[in-house]
């Protein structure tokens, strides 16, 4: 089994639509959760940290359950800027990062 | 503030090959963190670097390597290239030695011919 494992996608929503994308792992150990965001041929960029309690930064929205170990992100109101793959980031305390392999999600017009 | 920065942007080897790619930090970042990201593929760790020394390793062949210079900055070298080593290797810094939020430069596209 794959350390962090997403579902690969595409998504293809229409704009405006509510999208959400899970991601699991299987280390119980894990101590720090991020979303990035990887534009096509582009380096990823941090799109929000997870936290326990959930974090909302305007249309996104993480969640974090660590009884279940998987980590969400919620996208409210597609906009066609969200087309991107989403990559799930586990960390542990002393070890490295380790990325989910990403959903693509396309948003249509 | 100056972000991440790689060199060169693309490189372009043959088989047996050496290849160096550099890679600055962003300014009060002891972290230094390798991925290999092959075509269609997601990242795939390969080193980390914090305060010179090397913290960990991915599950790569020992002719993938570097090093961290005194100014953080960091060097990976890849020996003897193979095909399969064609990818983008991007590199992400962060604070301190235990993982933070990492960022990441624009990455090295190698092509290995």
């Amino acid at each position: 089994r794959k350390e962090v494992e997403q579902d690969p996608g595409p998504f293809n929503v229409p704009e405006g639509a509510t999208v959400a994308f899970n991601c699991t792992y299987s280390n119980s150990a894990s101590q720090s959760f991020f979303w990035y965001r990887q534009d096509c041929r582009k380096e990823p960029k941090l799109l929000m940290s997870v936290y326990s309690s959930g974090n909302e930064d305007g249309r996104f929205t993480a969640q974090l359950n660590r009884a279940s170990q998987y980590i969400s992100l919620l996208i409210r109101d597609s906009k066609l800027s969200d087309s991107a793959t989403y990559l799930c980031v586990v960390t542990n305390y002393g070890q490295n990062f380790v990325f989910g392999p990403g959903t693509r999600l396309s948003v249509l017009p | 503030e100056a972000g991440v920065t790689q060199s060169p942007t693309h490189l372009i080897k043959t088989r047996g090959q050496q290849a160096t790619l550099r890679c600055s930090p962003i300014s009060g970042h002891t972290s230094v963190y390798w991925y290999q990201q092959a075509l269609g593929l997601g990242l795939q760790f390969l080193l980390w670097y914090d305060e010179g020394e090397e913290r960990n390793r991915g599950n790569f062949p020992p002719r993938f390597s570097g090093r961290q210079f005194p100014n953080y900055s960091s060097e990976l070298n890849v020996n003897a290239l193979e095909l399969e080593d064609s990818a983008l290797y991007l590199c992400a810094s962060s604070l301190g030695g235990v993982p933070e939020t990492q960022y990441f430069g624009p990455g090295t596209r190698l092509l290995v011919l």
